[in-house]
């Protein structure tokens, strides 16, 4: 596997499933991301995690739960959720965290597409 | 209120022709603007830039920004079908002690043979 890799790449779950989406990166970088893509919306930076420490929460609901064990993983735990959280979830990573530079390229997965019913 | 603005949102043209995709953004301490290209899924890094006036260049890709007018252009010219795609602009920018990343609505491109 290389470049950021995202399981699953479709889901659909109830209001009241609890489900989470995987990331991984085999790019060996320092940060990665969480955002959403809603038709007709621009891209939304959800969570920014720096060396597995969270360094920013754009005002995401708390149905919405990131974790990351290492530098290479990052989950987001989902429960219920409401039907206008469907959207594509885009992970994506780069070498350095925004905190240390912000011009930095980042490189993104192929997202997960979440129907939620 | 959007911080960054795309136009046009769609575009259709005929292979061979070059068009110019539009991102003006109104943030304050400005890093950097950043193009991507969006196909079916993950978007693609295309350019990156930071300085006024320094036109960056990919094959028949191209890019350049203006720090003092807010915006920045990419334009492609003799297009094929394969660069049908999202084109995305995204601006980082320093708010509140914090970085803050974000994304124009996109700019749908389609080139027909």
């Amino acid at each position: 596997e290389t470049g950021v890799t995202q399981t699953p790449r479709h889901l659909v779950m109830g209001m009241t499933n609890k489900k989470s989406l995987k990331c991984e990166q085999h790019l060996g970088h320092n940060a990665m991301y969480w955002y959403k893509q809603s038709a007709k919306k621009p891209l939304e930076l959800m969570f920014v995690y720096n060396f597995k420490e969270q360094t920013e929460n754009n005002s995401v609901p708390s149905r919405f739960s990131p974790e990351c064990p290492n530098s290479s993983h990052l989950f987001l735990h989902l429960h219920t959720l409401q039907p206008e959280d469907s959207a594509l979830y885009l992970c994506a990573s780069s070498q350095e965290p925004p905190s240390l530079s912000p011009y930095n390229e980042q490189f993104f997965g192929p997202g997960t597409r979440l129907t939620v019913l | 209120e959007d911080k960054v603005v795309q136009s046009p949102l769609s575009l259709v043209v005929h292979e061979g022709d070059t068009v110019t995709l539009n991102c003006s953004y109104e943030v304050t301490n400005f890093r950097s603007l950043l193009w991507y290209k969006q196909e079916k899924k993950a978007p693609t890094f295309l350019f990156m830039l930071t300085s006024s006036g320094i036109e960056k260049k990919s094959g028949r890709l191209s890019s350049i920004l203006d720090k003092k007018e807010l915006f920045s252009i990419l334009n492609i010219t003799a297009t094929q079908t394969g660069d049908s795609a999202v084109y995305l602009c995204a601006v980082t920018f320093s708010g509140a002690g914090s970085y803050q990343l974000t994304f124009g609505k996109g700019t749908k491109l389609s080139v027909i043979p």
